[in-house]
């Protein structure tokens, strides 16, 4: 398939094992944050978002922690699958309409 | 089912011509995107629509251009003035403009010049 992304950040695991992925944001006024996974020739496909006045939201095998302090981003897998090795990345809202900066992302490679 | 789709999946551009990219959305969502993915870099905003009959531009503008005359549809032109036209186009729609909406993307067009 199409790479979606060239020298990007990697992170390679075990089958099994869990994964955290990170992700700065540049803005301390953005009060919205997504984590999106984008398989090689497909769109991104939404994961889990959170809203600035929560620390930390969890969907199935997945948590979002949101650190305001230093900015900070993280989305955790749980028992990480072959099926979840693709390109994640963060979008922050920046601005007063729905107007989005994504992160060039990181790519997740699951060993069997 | 509901969803957003491109066409066509790739496309070839030769020197001088115009393509326009196609975006339809099925979920009846106000705002409509179009974001140009480049490897290794995050998602850049090319324009954006609220409304019908309504576009913005946004940060690489030049060189495309947007029509918006249905709810459901938001076509992308690649004009003969963007010069570095290759790269992967995404289309991404959302509920409104209003903060905190998740923008839903459809699986994209793949742009080369001949």
């Amino acid at each position: 398939g199409e790479s979606v992304g060239l020298h990007l950040p990697t992170l390679s695991v075990q089958e099994g094992d869990n994964s955290i992925i990170n992700c700065a944001y540049s803005n301390s006024a953005s009060d919205y944050f997504i984590w999106y996974k984008q398989e090689s020739g497909k769109g991104p496909q939404f994961i889990i978002d959170i809203r600035s006045n929560m620390d930390k939201r969890q969907g199935q095998r997945v948590t979002v922690l949101l650190n305001k302090t230093v900015k900070h981003l993280s989305l955790q897998i749980a028992a990480t699958q072959p099926g979840d090795s693709a390109v994640y990345f963060c979008a922050e809202n920046i601005g007063n309409n729905n107007d989005m900066r994504f992160g060039a992302g990181t790519r997740l490679t699951v060993k069997p | 089912d509901g969803g957003i789709t491109q066409s066509p999946k790739y496309l070839f551009r030769k020197e001088g011509q115009n393509v326009t990219l196609s975006c339809e959305q099925n979920l009846n969502h106000d705002a409509m995107y179009w974001y140009r993915q480049d490897p290794g870099q995050g998602l850049r905003l090319i324009y954006y629509s609220q409304i019908v009959n309504d576009f913005q531009k946004g940060d690489i503008a030049e060189g495309y251009s947007v029509s918006r005359e249905k709810k459901e549809s938001f076509p992308l032109t690649v004009t003969s003035a963007q010069k570095n036209p290759t790269a992967f186009y995404l289309c991404a729609s959302s509920t409104g403009t209003g903060r905190r909406q998740p923008q839903h993307f459809g699986d994209g067009t793949r742009l080369s010049i001949l």
